[in-house]
């Protein structure tokens, strides 16, 4: 199936550093999401991105949808405790219309030293 | 509560025994999806439906059977469970196809 590779992996950081992670795709995507998930829990949606260079805030949050609509990032400044947990990227493929096909990258694992 | 419900949370089962796993959603969303999640593969697309009766293949489908009779249901068949099919298991709904879904708590599966 179609492949998002999200990086980094995992990151060990120390509270108040500010975080950025991306995902790319050799696939031109309509959508892209930015989830949360913590420990025992489903992922929980923190952005959503539907235009080509959008750039969209939530809090300390800001995701951007890339130009060539093949990557996004996310970003997080002054990271705090609560930030830990797993984050993943997904996206709906271009041409998969309104179908509710939604694909997922491996994840980034952060962790937060205070 | 806006929210999915699956279940059970945990199951633990032997090869071959079949088992469901149900899916509620109270928020009148017309779609529905299931994944599995494996530690370094992230999420994967099991099956989704656009409305009632209206289903279709995600990435990793075999193994795997779903039924959307009623708008707020969506319960997965596994007819015989194996080994390789022990994983974290995730429900989820959303109200338009380009929209994020929310997701279930959801359920682990053991096979043994």
């Amino acid at each position: 199936g179609q492949q998002l590779n999200q990086s980094p992996q995992s990151m060990f950081i120390q509270e108040g550093e500010d975080v950025s992670m991306n995902c790319t795709s050799s696939s031109i995507f309509n959508t892209w999401l930015w989830y949360k998930q913590e420990p025992g829990e489903g992922p929980v949606l923190l952005i959503a991105l539907y235009k080509a260079g959008e750039l969209t805030s939530n809090g300390r949050l800001t995701a951007q949808f890339g130009i060539t609509r093949k990557d996004s990032f996310l970003n997080i400044s002054a990271s705090i405790p609560s930030d830990v947990g797993i984050y993943f990227c997904a996206g709906q493929l271009l041409g998969s219309g309104n179908t509710g096909k939604l694909i997922f990258g491996q994840g980034t694992t952060l962790q937060v030293k205070p | 509560e806006a929210q999915v419900t699956q279940n059970p949370r945990y199951l633990i089962t032997v090869t071959g025994k079949k088992l469901t796993v149900t899916c509620s959603q109270n928020m009148n969303h017309e779609y529905m999806s299931w994944y599995r999640q494996d530690p370094g593969l992230g999420l994967r697309q099991i099956y989704y439906s656009m409305n009632v009766e209206v289903t279709d293949k995600g990435d990793v489908p075999e193994g795997y059977k779903v039924s959307r009779k009623e708008k707020r249901n969506f319960p997965l068949i596994l007819e015989s469970p194996s080994p390789n099919q022990t994983s974290l298991y995730f429900c989820a709904s959303s109200f338009a196809g380009g929209d994020g879904y929310t997701f279930g708590s959801g359920t682990r599966l053991t096979v043994v």
